[in-house]
């Protein structure tokens, strides 16, 4: 069964710090990763997918195969990133579901 | 941009009682998901619903839930007398395809006591 481990429940830093928000998986085939964030009151949202190989609002994110992670990664905090971040994965199967980590709270202080 | 609206936002009831979670999709969305989140816990999958019929759903989902699109427009979990444990953020989602990205509700927090 595949499974998503978010190893940090919270993560505090200082407004320009660096960010990396780890994530690993186990997952016998070839799944397709994402990030998504809940900010304080909001609805849980896509920020990224591996596939897509984009930078949203500053984060990246690169699937390693090889160590089967999938770490989020912003060279410079800001405040309003102070959010819930989870990791995603979804079998290649032709099914949608997603399996979820527990999540890390990123807080950005000033 | 359109939204998954899910009602009500609050939900308390007894042990034993049944609920109905209530859920609106985006409009040409063909993809419906139940996940749910015990408070501390992960985001779990429930079911996905395609075409008028459950596509998948998980080990959760058992003879006490079931979901229903009545009409058009609503997309329903009901869970038939709820357990203490059955207390959860309930998220609805829709996708317009399997592929596509998921867009979540709120969250219908149900309390049982």
């Amino acid at each position: 069964a595949q499974r998503v481990t978010q190893p940090e429940k919270l993560l505090s830093v200082f407004k320009g710090a660096p960010v990396e928000l780890k994530c690993n998986y186990s997952y016998s085939g070839s799944p397709e990763l994402f990030w998504y964030v809940q900010y304080s009151r909001q609805r849980l949202q896509l920020l990224l997918r591996h596939i897509s190989r984009e930078s949203i609002k500053g984060f990246t994110a690169d699937l390693n195969k090889g160590e089967t992670s999938f770490h989020l990664k912003k060279p410079f905090a800001q405040e309003e990133d102070s959010a819930m971040y989870y990791c995603a994965l979804k079998e290649n199967s032709g099914y949608s579901t997603l399996t979820f980590g527990k999540g890390t709270m990123l807080l950005v202080s000033p | 941009e359109p939204e998954v609206t899910q009602t009500p936002s609050h939900q308390v009831t007894q042990m034993g009682q049944e609920v109905i979670l209530r859920c609106v999709p985006i409009s040409n969305h063909l993809y419906f998901y139940w996940y749910r989140q015990i408070l501390g816990q992960k985001v779990e999958f429930l079911v996905s619903f395609y075409n008028n019929e459950i596509s998948e759903k998980s080990e959760i989902f058992d003879d006490q839930f079931s979901v229903e699109r009545p009409d058009g427009s609503n997309f329903t979990l009901k869970i038939r007398s709820t357990k203490l444990e059955d207390s959860a953020m309930y998220f609805c989602a829709s996708s317009a395809g399997v592929n596509e990205k998921l867009f979540f509700g709120s969250g219908t927090q149900l309390s049982v006591l």
